[in-house]
């Protein structure tokens, strides 16, 4: 079957530097995209990595191994506008997209 | 910008009612999804759309049915509600088939009750 590991909830404190991982197992792999979503609110784009290492966007980063089949998403300098849930998810050979349950990131003062 | 306008943001509906829920994008995009969205499970794709009256089963289709007459339009149906259909469902609309560097852009969700 096809899936998606990452972890439920994170907890972080503003300005510091916090880091979601994703493992997948799917059938094929085009490439790992990443989403956030504010609570009642629309999944919306960060990222998608479809070759090995660190893709920068300003205070937000993602890394993609494909040997290893796993990806983060690093956030730095946090902000309590930060506080979401990040949905990792894979385009597989059939490009549809196999997503993750989501990560909630929670950010203290 | 991309606007994907869901037309309900709260829907309560009586079991075995037939229930549709709607989705409008206005940036001439080739492909619609409709997804549902439950606690601790990821999105799961209950139907797509690559081009008008074209539709393809997800992973979830059982007890929908979808409709796009339109491109821009692109209709999910419940057709005999039921309680374990109680959900969020999100529609979101993307302008290739491969998705990966075109991002797909979501609606606001319907939060759909069926008592």
């Amino acid at each position: 079957g096809q899936s998606l590991e990452q972890p439920s909830e994170v907890t972080a404190v503003e300005g510091a530097i916090v880091q979601i991982n994703c493992t997948y197992q799917t059938s094929g792999f085009y490439g790992l995209s990443w989403y956030q979503q504010h609570d009642g609110g629309a999944p919306t784009f960060l990222s998608y990595n479809a070759l090995d290492g660190l893709e920068e966007t300003g205070r937000f980063s993602s890394f993609l191994s494909r040997s290893d089949s796993y990806g983060y998403l690093l956030l730095q300098e946090l902000q309590m506008k930060d506080s979401a849930s990040y949905l990792c998810a894979v385009l597989d050979s059939n490009y549809q997209l196999i997503w993750g349950a989501g990560t909630k990131l929670i950010i203290k003062p | 910008d991309v606007k994907v306008t869901q037309s309900s943001r709260y829907l309560v509906k009586r079991t075995g009612e037939k229930v549709f829920l709607e989705c409008v994008q206005d940036m001439d995009h080739e492909n619609m999804f409709w997804y549902r969205q439950d606690p601790g499970l990821g999105l799961r794709l209950i139907y797509f759309s690559y081009d008008v009256k074209m539709k393809e089963k997800g992973d979830i289709p059982e007890g929908y049915s979808v409709s796009r007459e339109k491109k821009e339009r692109f209709s999910l149906i419940l057709e005999s509600a039921s309680t374990n259909q109680t959900s969020m469902y999100l529609c979101a609309s993307s302008l290739w088939r491969d998705s990966g560097n075109q991002p797909q852009h979501f609606g606001d969700g319907t939060r759909l009750s069926i008592l």
